[in-house]
């Protein structure tokens, strides 16, 4: 059975940074693209990053370009978000999640919510 | 980048309703479209892929039609578990848009 299960969410200032973290199981992680994405409390879905199953190959949205950086472990099957430069704006649940192909999620964790605010 | 673009926003239906919500991409985009179900407080579940191909479990009364610029999903006979908001997905390029969701509610 497929798992993903986020951690790292929490209630930080602006401009601060935070990690978020996914732990996967039930299936060969390093096979797989994974992505990030994120949903602000009451608005639609925002597709924030993807990576390659090797690592090799990094993808984001304009709007988190050179503050966000996503990475993996494999040898851990752990996707990670690092999040710097922290803005209101980036106040969202972010969920892990794990590609069929062509960026199309066929799995998701339940999500961690991320709120930036003074 | 392609924008996505559902309608309606929202829709009131009853059971056993035939329901029908249209995605339309800026570009065409072939039929690399896919659709979602969000039903509160839980996350997205892939419904359909490539525009037509329903995912293993997901109910027949739920299709998926379209090319190139539009898109449709059609529940044939609405049921009450599926009430919930439903998001159309590019997956043709960077960025890996979304619509904006169609909340389909109780009449």
């Amino acid at each position: 059975e497929v798992q993903l299960l986020e951690s790292g969410g929490g209630l930080v200032q602006p401009g601060v940074s935070l990690t978020l973290s996914c732990a996967a199981s039930g299936f060969t992680f390093s096979r797989y693209v994974m992505s990030w994405v994120r949903q602000a409390p009451g608005k639609g879905l925002e597709w924030v990053s993807g990576i390659s199953g090797s690592g090799d190959t990094t993808y984001y949205a304009d709007s988190v370009r050179g503050r966000f950086t996503i990475s993996r472990d494999n040898s851990k099957n752990t996707l990670y978000l690092r999040m710097d430069s922290l803005r209101a704006a980036d106040t969202a649940i972010y969920f892990c999640v794990k590609d069929l192909g062509y960026f199309t999620f066929d799995f998701w964790g339940q999500g961690t919510m991320v709120t930036v605010s003074s | 980048d392609i924008q996505m673009t559902q309608s309606p926003s929202s829709q009131s239906a009853s059971v056993g309703d035939r329901v029908t919500i249209t995605c339309r991409a800026s570009q065409s985009i072939s039929t690399y479209l896919n659709w979602y179900q969000q039903k509160p407080g839980k996350a997205p579940q892939l419904l359909i892929y490539a525009t037509s191909t329903l995912l293993s479990g997901v109910p027949s009364r739920f299709s998926g039609s379209g090319s190139g610029t539009d898109f449709t999903l059609t529940i044939s006979s609405l049921q009450p578990e599926d009430f919930a908001t439903y998001y159309c997905q590019l997956s043709y390029s960077a960025p890996w848009t979304f619509g904006q969701g169609t909340k389909v509610e109780i009449k």
